[in-house]
């Protein structure tokens, strides 16, 4: 079946410091990654749409200059939080659609949990 | 923007009862599909519905979908301890967009 992978998997960093998270298609291509984030005992909230070879499209309340995405190929989407700091701790969780196809059926990665001293 | 609502948000039962969650959204969609999450871990894809679809199984599940009502309800039945996580409705507005999640069940089963 399709794998998403995301590394890595857990993070601690000091505040202030740029965060980078990736997610890649193992086993397909994807044109379209998204982007959730999930707060303790929360639901998931839809970051941004990324697509590969454009600009990200950010969610209303998501400031893109913090939340860096890039979609440089069909396998890779990265998330970079910049100058983090303790209120981006949070569950990050990527997805990625297919290329080609019609599909109703994401793939999730298994997320990376970000702590924020 | 989060799509609706779940309820109950938290759910206690024993070994072997049914658990059902329901499940609200607001907008027109493609499909429901309902995944479960254990704590602190990531997501598990249960079951997908499509938006012409009444009723599905899988197993120990059951789900339906009232599409005039803009609702879903997931039955485990025959619970386990090993069914305790938290159980997310997700939809989407059409095939290859972002899934809009539901705040989410938390099903507590003891044994």
């Amino acid at each position: 079946g399709a794998v998403v992978s995301q590394h890595p998997s857990r993070v601690i960093c000091k505040s202030g410091t740029s965060v980078k998270i990736e997610c890649r298609s193992l086993d397909f291509q994807a044109t379209t990654m998204f982007w959730y984030r999930q707060f303790p005992k929360q639901s998931l909230m839809l970051m941004a749409t990324s697509n590969e070879g454009s600009k990200a499209t950010y969610e209303q309340g998501v400031e893109k200059d913090k939340f860096l995405i890039n979609h440089a190929s069909l396998t890779l989407s990265t998330l970079t939080v910049t100058s983090a700091h303790p209120e981006d701790s949070s569950f990050y969780i990527c997805s990625a659609s297919p290329f080609g196809g019609s599909t109703d059926t994401q793939y999730f990665g298994p997320g990376t949990r970000l702590t924020v001293l | 923007s989060q799509q609706g609502e779940e309820d109950p948000q938290a759910l206690s039962i024993q070994e072997g009862e049914n658990a059902t969650m329901n499940c609200s959204y607001k907008t027109s969609i493609n499909n429901l599909q309902w995944y479960r999450q254990n704590s602190g871990r990531g997501l598990v894809h249960l079951i997908l519905i499509r938006s012409n679809e009444r009723e599905k199984h899988s197993g120990r599940l059951r789900v339906t979908l009232d599409t005039s009502k803009k609702s879903s309800s997931l039955l485990i039945t025959a619970s386990r301890a090993a069914d305790t996580a938290s159980y997310f409705c997700a939809t989407d507005a059409q095939a290859g967009t972002a899934l809009i999640f539901g705040k989410g069940t938390t099903l507590s089963v003891s044994s």
